[in-house]
C-alpha cells in the first residue's frame, strides 16, 4: 500500500544511548518533515525537507539530526537520548509545501527513554 | 509564533446530530489551513484543506469555514456517527510568507458521538 512507513513501532532507550528512527514513502513526494507529539501538546516539527539533499531545522530541533540522501527516505537521528524525549515521532510527507498540500503521516514509533 | 486553540475539553454529539469543532488562531492569518484526524495510536489523517479566499469547503459529510476576520475555522460533520469519534486536529503553516516549511497544530478536539 502507498504511503508512509516508519520503524520501529516502539522503542526503549537508556538515557545517552542513541538511535534511528526510519520513515520511507512511495509516493515520489518531495517534501518530508518529522513531528513529535506530546500528551496535552501539538504536534511540533522537528526537522524539513523539502528534497534530497536538503533538510532545515523546524520548531525543536535540539538533539535531533536528519538526513535526506534519496527522495524516499528521510531517517531521524537521536544522538544522545533523554528523558525529555520520550514521545510519540511521527514522519509525513507533502507532494508540494506541508501547508499547501495534504499530509500522509506514518503510525508513528513510540519511543520511551529511561 | 502562531497560537493555535481548540477546544481543549471532549465534545459530546448525539448521534444524527451535528458536530462543530472550533479552531483559533492569533497572530498572522495563515493563507491556507489545513483539518485533520487523529485515531488512539495512528498517525493524523488528512481531511481538508481550504485557502484564504475560500470562505467554505466540503467533502462528503464534512464542511469547513475560514474566517480570516475573525481568525477562526469551524469544522462540521453532518448526520454524525460513532465512527466519527475522533481527534480532529487543525493545522496552519508554521512560516508565513514562504519561509520554513510544515505545519503548526492545535491540540486537538476528542469528539464523541454517542448511539
Amino acid at each position: 500500500n502507498a504511503g508512509v512507513t516508519q520503524t520501529p513501532k516502539f522503542q526503549v532507550l537508556k538515557t545517552g544511548q542513541s538511535m534511528t528512527l526510519q520513515c520511507a514513502q512511495d509516493m515520489n513526494h518531495e517534501y518530508m518533515s518529522w513531528y513529535r507529539q506530546d500528551p496535552g501538546m501539538g504536534l511540533r516539527l522537528i526537522h524539513y525537507s523539502v528534497g534530497a539533499g536538503i533538510t532545515d531545522q523546524g520548531e525543536v530541533p535540539n538533539g535531533y539530526n536528519v538526513s535526506r540522501s534519496t527522495t524516499e527516505d528521510f531517517p531521524l537521528r537521536l544522538l544522545s537520548a533523554a528523558p525529555s524525549q520520550t514521545s510519540v515521532y511521527f514522519c509525513a510527507s507533502s507532494a508540494s509545501r506541508a501547508s499547501l498540500s495534504a499530509n500522509t503521516f506514518g503510525s508513528g514509533t513510540r519511543l520511551t527513554v529511561v | 509564533s502562531q497560537k493555535i486553540e481548540q477546544n481543549s475539553e471532549a465534545l459530546n454529539i448525539q448521534e444524527g446530530k451535528t458536530a462543530t469543532l472550533t479552531c483559533n488562531y492569533t497572530n498572522y492569518s495563515p493563507a491556507y489551513l489545513q483539518w485533520y484526524r487523529q485515531d488512539p495510536g495512528r498517525g493524523p489523517v488528512f481531511l481538508l484543506l481550504i485557502r484564504e479566499n475560500e470562505k467554505e469547503k466540503r467533502k462528503e459529510r464534512l464542511k469547513v469555514t475560514f474566517d480570516t476576520t475573525l481568525k477562526q475555522s469551524l469544522f462540521h460533520i453532518t448526520a454524525s456517527q460513532p465512527a466519527d469519534s475522533a481527534t480532529y486536529l487543525c493545522a496552519l503553516d508554521i512560516s508565513p510568507g514562504g519561509g520554513a516549511d510544515g505545519l503548526t497544530f492545535g491540540k486537538g478536539t476528542h469528539l464523541i458521538i454517542q448511539p
